[in-house]
């Protein structure tokens, strides 16, 4: 079975910093997907960025860009510019392209933005 | 934005009572998926399906049924609910992997119930 590790339970940034969250994962697996998912509080779970695993190309969308490191098994989100909106919880996810393809999630690390 | 919703958005109901969380999505995704998820905690898979009639149990135990009569509804059942099944319960929908772009799965916004 797979599972995803987020070692960072909270984290904090100066508004227009940079931070890194962190993300592991383990499969045996050598094709499956990756994500960060975004909660704000109370609401609705968005997606931030993916990643295909068969792509070495890192996936980078606006201020938000992974460093997916395939053999040390590791899925970074770095958010650039950091804004007060991007305050909330981010998980990691897990997808296999096998099987009921369910989405297995980290434990979340919560964002703070110090304005 | 995500074409998926879910009613109600909070519920407090008594112990013993009967409910049904609704879930319904307008994307015409095959797989469903029923989350639970405590305040602070990730997200554990208790339901899932295919597409119509087809439903699984996840990897968390629940107490809960699910139905999937059509492809679009995919409510969740608590036949007497009780204090521990106070959570939150995010629905979600996919399609296929390798069908386009869209590999990920779009949450609705959740319900919150409380039983006490």
């Amino acid at each position: 079975a797979q599972t995803v590790t987020q070692s960072q339970p909270e984290m904090s940034v100066q508004e227009a910093e940079t931070v890194t969250l962190s993300c592991t994962y383990d499969t045996s697996e050598s094709d499956y997907y990756l994500f960060w998912y975004k909660q704000p509080p109370s609401r609705q779970m968005i997606l931030v960025i993916r990643q295909e695993a068969y792509k070495q190309q890192n996936a980078t969308e606006n201020r938000f860009s992974v460093n997916f490191q395939k053999a040390a098994k590791s899925f970074s989100l770095k958010i650039s510019d950091s804004q007060l909106g991007d305050a909330a919880m981010y998980f990691c996810a897990y997808r296999s392209p096998f099987g009921n393809e369910k989405l297995t999630f980290g434990t979340g690390t919560r964002l703070t933005i110090i304005p | 934005e995500a074409d998926i919703y879910q009613t109600p958005r909070y519920l407090v109901i008594g112990t013993g009572k009967k409910i049904t969380l609704e879930c319904s999505q307008t994307m015409g995704h095959d797989k469903m998926y029923w989350y639970q998820q405590d305040p602070g905690m990730e997200l554990h898979l208790i339901h899932y399906s295919y597409g119509v009639n087809s439903t699984e149990k996840g990897d968390l135990s629940s107490e809960s049924t699910v139905s999937r009569i059509r492809t679009e509804h995919f409510p969740l059942t608590l036949e007497s609910a009780r204090p521990s099944h106070t959570s939150q319960y995010l629905c979600a929908s996919s399609d296929r992997p390798g069908t386009g772009s869209n590999t990920e799965a779009f949450f609705g916004q959740g319900t919150r119930l409380t039983v006490v």
